[in-house]
């Protein structure tokens, strides 16, 4: 299994401009995460979707923070406009829901690193 | 609301040694699930152990263990013949039970391992 994917691996962009982040999660599962990573405020998360439906999004900062998941192999996290305080790592997760197998483990993808000048 | 703390920002120890990552939690959840995950310089997040409250069994994987104390809301990571490989950030995370959760993580202990 590819694990979870997510592009750009880096992105550098002026304030001001739209950034998109993309997550592919594991195939199969049916629950996804976006968490945000900083130095003041550690791993937060951002939503959740179960079966593509968002779940929880209390944890998106501001209007300008927006997220979706059209299908279920396919996901991405918007910033209209992009402030330099959204300079951050942005990770993916992805998890299996019920059965002996889920367990409850979220699968990470390798990150975003968002740098807005 | 669900916390995680971890007390201890950074630890170091020489290669060989055992070391243990400390982490206490709140939740009024009776079933829940608790989580080390490892983040090396790399940045990604590994999965190291996982533990299901309701078991009393502590979670081992390998040179990986827990002592999980439920009544203290406690959840420490015990590395034995620690290698240079383990050399990370460590973050010790709390889910809830039922379904997909969010996770709420700790602010992470820095771990380093000195040849």
């Amino acid at each position: 299994d590819a694990g979870v994917i997510q592009s750009p691996r880096h992105e550098v962009t002026e304030m001001g401009q739209e950034v998109t982040l993309r997550c592919k999660p594991i195939s199969g599962h049916n629950s996804l995460f976006w968490y945000r990573q900083t130095m003041m405020r550690g791993l937060e998360l951002l939503i959740y979707f179960n079966n593509n439906v968002p779940i929880d999004d209390s944890g998106m900062p501001e209007d300008r923070f927006s997220a979706k998941m059209p299908n279920a192999s396919f996901s991405t996290l918007k910033i209209q406009p992009s402030e330099p305080r959204d300079s951050a790592v942005y990770f993916c997760a992805s998890s299996p829901v019920g059965g002996p197998s889920a367990k409850n483990i979220q699968y990470f993808g390798a990150g975003t690193r968002l740098s807005v000048l | 609301a669900q916390t995680v703390t971890q007390s201890q920002p950074e630890m170091s120890v020489q290669e060989a040694e055992t070391v243990t990552l400390s982490c206490t939690y709140d939740t009024s959840e009776n079933n829940y699930y608790l989580f080390w995950y490892k983040q090396p310089p790399s940045r990604q997040m590994i999965l190291v152990i996982r533990q299901e409250a309701y078991k009393q069994q502590n979670a081992t994987e390998n040179r990986f263990s827990v002592n999980f104390q439920k009544a203290a809301k406690s959840f420490s990571l015990k590395i034995s013949d620690s290698q240079l490989g383990d050399t990370a950030m460590y973050f010790c995370a709390l889910g809830g039970g039922g379904g997909a959760q969010k996770l709420v993580f700790g602010q992470g202990t820095r771990l380093t391992i000195n040849p």
